[in-house]
C-alpha cells in the first residue's frame, strides 16, 4: 500500500527567503507520480508541481522546484523568494502508475507555511 | 476555462437527514474523484469514475454513502441518514484522459448537527 509522510507540521519563514518542505513516500510500484498541492486559507486546493518517477531531472515551475531523491523515496518542495501570499498548507501526494484503475491520490498530512514580512 | 464546480459550497443538515453534493468536472475531463477532508483523517479518497463508469469505490463507507455519474458533466455524492461524524469538506477533482494531474473543486463543507 502506498503511504506519504510529511513530518513538518508547520514552518515560519521571512519573506524573500527560500524554504524547503520534506516529503517521503512508500510504494511497491516501480512507476509513480508525485505531486505538490497547496491549500489556501479559503480552502481551495491548487496544483503546484509534479515529478514523474522515471524522470531524473528535478521539476521546476516558477518559483517552485523539487528535490527528487529516488533512492531515499523523498520529494522535497523548494520555494524560492517566498512571498506573503505563499502562506498556505502544502500537501505532498502520490499516485501509482501501474494501472489506470489505481487512480486516486494518497496525501500526506500537510505542512503549514507561514511567511511573514 | 472554468475549473471544477461544486455545489453547494456549504450545507448544514440535521442528524438523520439526507445530503446530496454535486460536482461538475472540467469540460472534457474523463475522470472524476471524490475525496473527504477532516482534521482527524486528513484528505481521504472516497471514489473514482472514469468515462462515467465507477472504477474504484474502495474509500467509500459501506453504508449510507453512494455516488453516481449519470453523464459526463456531473457527478453526485449522496449521504443518507447523515451523522455528525460525516461532517467534513467533500472535495471533487477531475483529470483529463491520458493525463496524470487532478484538479480540485472548491469543496462542499458539510456540517451535520
Amino acid at each position: 500500500a502506498q503511504k506519504v509522510t510529511q513530518t513538518q507540521t508547520s514552518i515560519s519563514v521571512m519573506e524573500k527567503t527560500t524554504v524547503t518542505m520534506d516529503c517521503v513516500y512508500e510504494t511497491q510500484d516501480s512507476s509513480y507520480f508525485l505531486f505538490w498541492y497547496k491549500q489556501t486559507a479559503s480552502g481551495e486546493i491548487v496544483f503546484l508541481i509534479r515529478q514523474d518517477s522515471y524522470k531524473k531531472e528535478n521539476a521546476t515551475v516558477g518559483h517552485y522546484s523539487l528535490n527528487f531523491q529516488k533512492p531515499k523515496s523523498s520529494i522535497g518542495l523548494i520555494i524560492t523568494a517566498t512571498q506573503i501570499e505563499d502562506s498556505a498548507v502544502y500537501f505532498c501526494a502520490m499516485r501509482e502508475a501501474g494501472t489506470q484503475v489505481v487512480g486516486q491520490l494518497t496525501f500526506g498530512r500537510g505542512t503549514r507555511l507561514q511567511v511573514y514580512a | 476555462n472554468a475549473g471544477v464546480i461544486q455545489t453547494p459550497r456549504h450545507k448544514v443538515t440535521g442528524k438523520g437527514q439526507e445530503a446530496t453534493l454535486w460536482c461538475e468536472p472540467i469540460s472534457g475531463h474523463s475522470a472524476v474523484f471524490w475525496y473527504r477532508q477532516t482534521i482527524v483523517q486528513g484528505l481521504e479518497f472516497l471514489t473514482y469514475f472514469r468515462n462515467q463508469a465507477p472504477i474504484d469505490d474502495s474509500g467509500m463507507p459501506k453504508e449510507r454513502f453512494s455516488a453516481q455519474m449519470p453523464n459526463q458533466s456531473h457527478s453526485t455524492l449522496k449521504i443518507q441518514s447523515t451523522q455528525p461524524q460525516d461532517s467534513a469538506v467533500y472535495l471533487c477533482a477531475s483529470r483529463g484522459d491520458n493525463q496524470d494531474t487532478q484538479y480540485f473543486g472548491p469543496g462542499t463543507r458539510l456540517l451535520v448537527l
